[in-house]
């Protein structure tokens, strides 16, 4: 079946826009993560979801980030008053469950702030 | 709170020889679970190789293989017989066995030579 897609694969906004992200999983996977990758570095913990609702959020590095998944497939990240230092690339990955299953990647959302 | 650290900022090899990637973690936890992915310039993440710590045997698929030192904290990286499509970018993750935060290494590049 289908990997993880994710869209757009790249977004320019100005600063203090408001943006989108939208990550589509494997089917049938119930597991949902958000990740943020900045320029040379590994990819960074944002947030998590099994099914509708998110376990842990604790990587979501202030209020301006919100993701929500109202139907326990697709999710969309949130980012409210984007500033330059929200610029990087932003990794969607599922898994068939939470606990010990392996992380599917999607290809990234390429985020640049002007 | 868990750190993986990657010491090899590049590495470079001849195509049909081999290459190994180092990785060392840092945790007080017993029960987790260790990933090698691969992420070429498309910037999908694609997983190489899984470990789980409390498995004795080094996990190996096909060319690649790993080195988990649980004692020592290691988990390195051989690629054998190395291919021109090996070269990306690789990191290596960490992942609790109690939640799913993925911690990721700064990344390792590697080229190959034909």
């Amino acid at each position: 079946g289908a990997g993880v897609s994710q869209t757009p694969s790249n977004k320019v906004t100005e600063k203090g826009k408001y943006v989108e992200l939208r990550c589509d999983p494997i089917s049938g996977h119930t597991a949902l993560y958000w990740y943020r990758q900045s320029l040379g570095q590994g990819p960074e913990f944002l947030i998590y979801f099994q099914g509708t609702g998110a376990a842990d959020d604790s990587g979501l590095p202030n209020d301006r980030f919100f993701a929500v998944r109202p139907e326990g497939s697709v999710s969309t990240l949130k980012i409210q008053r984007t500033e330059r230092g929200d610029s990087a690339v932003y990794l969607c990955a599922s898994s068939l469950d939470g606990r010990t299953d392996t992380q599917y990647f999607g290809p990234g959302t390429r985020l640049t702030v002007l | 709170a868990q750190t993986v650290t990657q010491s090899q900022p590049e590495m470079s090899v001849q195509e049909a020889e081999t290459v190994t990637l180092s990785c060392t973690y840092d945790t007080s936890e017993s029960d987790y679970y260790l990933f090698w992915y691969k992420q070429p310039p498309s910037r999908q993440m694609i997983l190489v190789i899984r470990q789980e710590a409390y498995k004795q045997q080094n996990a190996t698929e096909n060319r690649f293989s790993v080195n988990f030192q649980k004692a020592a904290k290691s988990f390195s990286l051989k690629i054998s017989d190395s291919q021109l499509g090996d070269a990306a970018m690789y990191f290596c993750a960490y992942r609790s066995a109690s939640n799913n935060d993925m911690r990721f290494g700064a990344g390792t590049r590697l080229t190959v030579k034909p």
